[in-house]
């Protein structure tokens, strides 16, 4: 079935390095994927997406890398800051109008 | 826009009570969701929405139960409240998928219940 994990369930990176959380999925019809950060009593915030036609995507400091060949999707911050800190999870979606989360991962910035 | 909204905040029920978690979006979406977020874990979908009139389970929903009557609301409601039932729930909206604008969910601020 539609499954979606990560690799490491914490990263601690020191302020201004580049992060790079790292997401597995096995679903190899999805099609769309996102990530998400959640800050500590708060609800997801979206960062960024990628459809499947696209290898790869940039934000505002950040990146998305989608690999289809190995199902894997990485999100890459460059210079992390404290406001980093929060966990961060990706989400596929494939044929239906539900997106399956992985469990996150806890990204600690050390200043 | 205030976008999804969620109430209340808190709420601690005692076993076997009811109550209805509130959720409304003024983006216009159709489609709405209901997560739980248990301790440490990502989000596990309840129940969700394509439209007024219209829903359907996910991956979670023994106990729950929704309604979907306007395009704005998408009230949950616990039965007979569980201790398994303590959670952080997640209401989220979309428009529908494949048009502009993206696919993304948008979030509320949860709603932390205990059951004890």
């Amino acid at each position: 079935g539609e499954s979606v994990g990560l690799h490491l369930p914490t990263l601690s990176v020191q302020e201004g390095d580049n992060s790079i959380i790292n997401c597995a999925y096995s679903n190899s019809a999805s099609d769309y994927f996102i990530w998400y950060k959640q800050e500590s009593g708060k609800g997801p915030q979206f960062i960024i997406d990628i459809r499947s036609n696209m290898d790869k995507r940039q934000g505002q400091r950040v990146t998305v890398l989608l690999n289809k060949t190995v199902k894997h999707l990485s999100l890459q911050i460059a210079a992390t800051q404290p406001g980093d800190s929060a966990v961060y999870f990706c989400a596929e979606q494939g044929g239906s109008e539900k997106l399956v989360f992985g469990k996150g991962t806890k990204l600690t910035v050390n200043p | 826009n205030a976008g999804v909204t969620q109430t209340p905040k808190f709420r601690i029920l005692k076993i076997g009570q009811s109550m209805t978690l509130q959720c409304t979006q003024d983006m216009n979406h159709n489609y709405m969701y209901w997560y739980r977020q248990d301790p440490g874990m990502g989000l596990k979908l309840i129940y969700y929405s394509v439209g007024a009139g219209i829903t359907d389970k996910g991956e979670v929903p023994n106990g729950y139960n929704v309604s979907r009557s306007t395009t704005e609301d998408f009230p949950l409601r616990l039965e007979l409240a569980a201790p398994s039932q303590t959670s952080v729930y997640f209401c989220a909206s979309t428009m529908t998928p494949g048009t502009s604008g993206g696919d993304e969910q948008y979030f509320g601020p949860g709603t932390r219940l205990t059951v004890t």
